[in-house]
């Protein structure tokens, strides 16, 4: 199985601030990389695919970036409408699998 | 609108066994791929499995920790996606998402919370 890796595990920062979360696979998994809010309760939201693509409906303040086995989602300009864990996850093999979790609060 | 909605989810002992659905609106369900997570309870989300459409040939996989175990199969007449659960114990605690996939996952339901307790 392709394990996924992110760091932080957990992270607080400002309103306006920029955010930057790291995902590492354990091994070169192309750009084959999606990307997930899930606000406290709520069921996961789709924000990035393919590493860098976008979702239908997703602010522009969210971007990801990356490929081999190192990816990045970048927030800039913190919003508070943006508290949540946020998760990558492999779509290269058969078998998906999901990174642990970044956790994001306000300061 | 697309919806996604979950049911089935329970108080369930040990050993048993349990079956949750998906029933779908808004999008041609029998055009998409279907997969399940869960998420225990204070953990990350788990990819369970997912099946294909039948033009795809209908076929399934899953996670190794539920194969054997659990059977996803879908009833296109009823736009409905079908998640039974055997043999069940406490660590299959959770919430558990039906999903979309296209590669990622990109639209999902609201989650059902399965209770396995003695």
């Amino acid at each position: 199985d392709i394990q996924m890796t992110q760091s932080p595990s957990s992270l607080s920062a400002s309103v306006g601030d920029r955010v930057t979360i790291t995902c590492r696979a354990s091994q070169s998994i192309e750009n084959y990389v999606s990307w997930y809010q899930q606000r406290p309760g709520k069921a996961p939201r789709l924000l990035i695919y393919t590493a860098s693509s976008l979702h239908s409906g997703v602010p522009p303040r969210f971007s990801g970036s990356g490929s081999g086995t190192d990816f990045t989602l970048t927030i800039d300009t913190l919003q508070p409408d943006d508290l949540a864990t946020y998760y990558c996850q492999q779509s290269y093999s058969t078998l998906f699998t999901f990174g642990p979790g970044t956790k994001v609060d306000l300061k | 609108e697309v919806q996604l909605v979950e049911s089935g989810g329970g108080l369930v002992k040990p050993g048993g066994s349990l079956r949750v659905s998906c029933v779908a609106s808004g999008f041609t369900f029998s055009n998409a791929w279907m997969a399940w997570v869960r998420q225990a309870p204070g953990k990350g989300l788990e990819w369970l499995g997912r099946i294909r459409r039948w033009s795809d040939g209908g076929t399934t996989d899953y996670a190794a920790p539920v194969k054997g175990r659990f059977t996803i199969s879908r009833d296109d007449s009823k736009d409905t996606a079908h998640l039974e659960m055997n043999s069940l114990t406490t660590e299959d605690t959770g919430v558990y998402y039906c999903a979309t996939e296209v590669g990622a996952l990109d639209k999902w339901g609201q989650g059902t919370l399965v209770t396995v307790s003695p």
